[in-house]
């Protein structure tokens, strides 16, 4: 497996807290992601980055915020989260942000907001 | 707008049957596709990929078919064996720096012994 961590693995939340899940990545790759899952939507793109500092928004970027003082770690954040984000979360990264490349995923954090 | 699909959601074959999952794709710019596995409680996992300057790429009892005059892709299993058992998805991607994947739906295979 690539070496890529979310934390957390799990959590609980309730309505209108704010929430930050985080990806770790020990392949020093230039891109990385988040995307969420839900049942019949797939994988969809919430936001990514392409460098340190550098970040544009994807396909369900409403509702979240997203930070990369690192090369390493990618942080997502639920500025207040709602019943509408309960979601798995995964993390991607790849070496380049375009062309002929793969993306490697993490495992996946599932987020519950009651 | 881009969008990836796949035809059918569902997929039930025998042990030591051939697998064919199939995807539609929409955007005609997109010249990277993959195929994903994924197992319950975990990530997805890399399988194959194409450019689409190929038509057919063969791996490890998988094989990726572009058509790309009918903008679909599909993935062929050959043998499916129980641990072939997840959800595949398959995913475009453009040229250009800082494109992300896209991905479509998800076929779910179900192998039964």
């Amino acid at each position: 497996d690539a070496g890529i961590t979310q934390s957390p693995r799990h959590k609980v939340t309730e309505t209108g807290t704010p929430v930050t899940l985080r990806c770790h990545q020990t392949e020093n790759h230039r891109y990385m992601y988040w995307y969420r899952q839900d049942p019949g939507h797939g994988l969809r793109l919430i936001h990514y980055s392409y460098g340190v500092k550098d970040t544009d928004k994807g396909e369900v970027s409403d509702g979240y915020s997203v930070s990369r003082s690192k090369t390493e770690d990618f942080l997502l954040t639920l500025e207040s989260a709602t019943s509408s984000q309960t979601s798995v979360y995964f993390c991607a990264i790849s070496e380049s942000g375009g062309g002929h490349t793969e993306a490697f995923f993490g495992q996946g954090t599932r987020l519950t907001v009651v | 707008g881009e969008s990836v699909g796949l035809h059918l959601p569902t997929l039930s074959v025998q042990e030591g049957d051939n697998s064919i999952i199939n995807c539609a794709y929409s955007n005609s710019a997109s010249d990277y596709f993959i195929w994903y596995k994924q197992e319950s409680g975990k990530g997805p996992q890399f399988i194959i990929d194409i450019r689409s300057n190929m038509d057919k790429r063969q791996g490890q009892r998988v094989t990726v078919l572009l058509n790309k005059t009918v903008k679909h892709l599909s993935l062929q299993i050959a043998a499916t064996q129980p641990g072939d058992s997840a959800v595949y998805f398959c995913a475009e991607r453009g040229r250009q720096a800082g494109t992300a994947l896209i991905f479509g739906k998800g076929t779910t295979l179900s192998v039964s012994s």
